[in-house]
């Protein structure tokens, strides 16, 4: 039963232009929202979260929206550089489990062309 | 500071053998997650350590799987009588408290079982 899918296992843009990286849930219990970036052989890296409470984050040139009545998170790079090529993780949590246990969904692997 | 680490980095092991995997965690870190990517799937969660107890050891997929954690440090994710299955990226990461899901992620180790 996969609780947190991303449809999309590769993107590809230009240098310059916007990326944005889809993902979707399945559970309403889900009330903390997570991007994660990651190299080849290296571990995931936290890049930014939301809460269930807002909409939208924004940290620079990243921006997480949160729908919550479609169940769907999206992760906006603006401008895209060819160092944010990696494999995007987005992860969903519950807050009451008080153990911060994440729930992955399947990566996105971008590809920003110079 | 020094990150997560984990040992060894690759392990090729014959189907029906033992291994052993260890965690480092960030000094200090409180609480430690022990998770498995397998080929083009997502992150998916095994075990949750606060200070040596194991308050979530629901991800574990069968009893093959055991890990402690000892000291309120180094952690260990035992597999016995390996696997094909099993092959797959073993990652680690802590966080300063239990709960928190901004989670440190160590480089993984890659288990090839033969």
């Amino acid at each position: 039963d996969q609780q947190v899918k991303q449809n999309s296992p590769s993107l590809s843009v230009q240098e310059g232009r916007i990326s944005i990286l889809n993902c979707d849930y399945t559970n309403s219990m889900f009330d903390y929202f997570l991007w994660y970036k990651k190299y080849p052989a290296e571990g995931p890296t936290f890049l930014i979260s939301i809460s269930s409470i807002k909409d939208k984050n924004e940290d620079g040139r990243f921006t997480v929206f949160l729908n919550k009545s479609a169940k769907h998170l999206s992760l906006h790079i603006v401008p895209s550089q060819p160092g944010d090529s990696a494999v995007y993780f987005c992860a969903a949590s519950r807050g009451s489990s008080n153990t911060g246990k994440l729930i992955f969904g399947q990566g996105t692997t971008l590809q920003v062309k110079p | 500071g020094a990150g997560v680490s984990q040992s060894p980095s690759n392990k090729v092991t014959e189907k029906g053998k033992d291994v052993e995997l260890r965690c480092d965690p960030i000094s200090g870190h409180t609480a430690l997650y022990w998770y498995r990517q397998s080929l083009g799937q997502g992150l998916e969660f095994l075990i949750y350590f606060q200070g040596n107890s194991a308050p979530d050891k629901s991800g574990l997929p069968s009893d093959r799987f055991s890990a402690e954690r000892t000291g309120g440090s180094v952690s260990t994710l035992t597999i016995q009588r390996t696997q094909q299955e099993d092959s797959a990226v073993y990652l680690c990461a802590s966080s300063a408290q239990g709960g928190s899901y901004e989670q440190y992620f160590g480089p993984g180790t890659r288990l090839t079982v033969t």
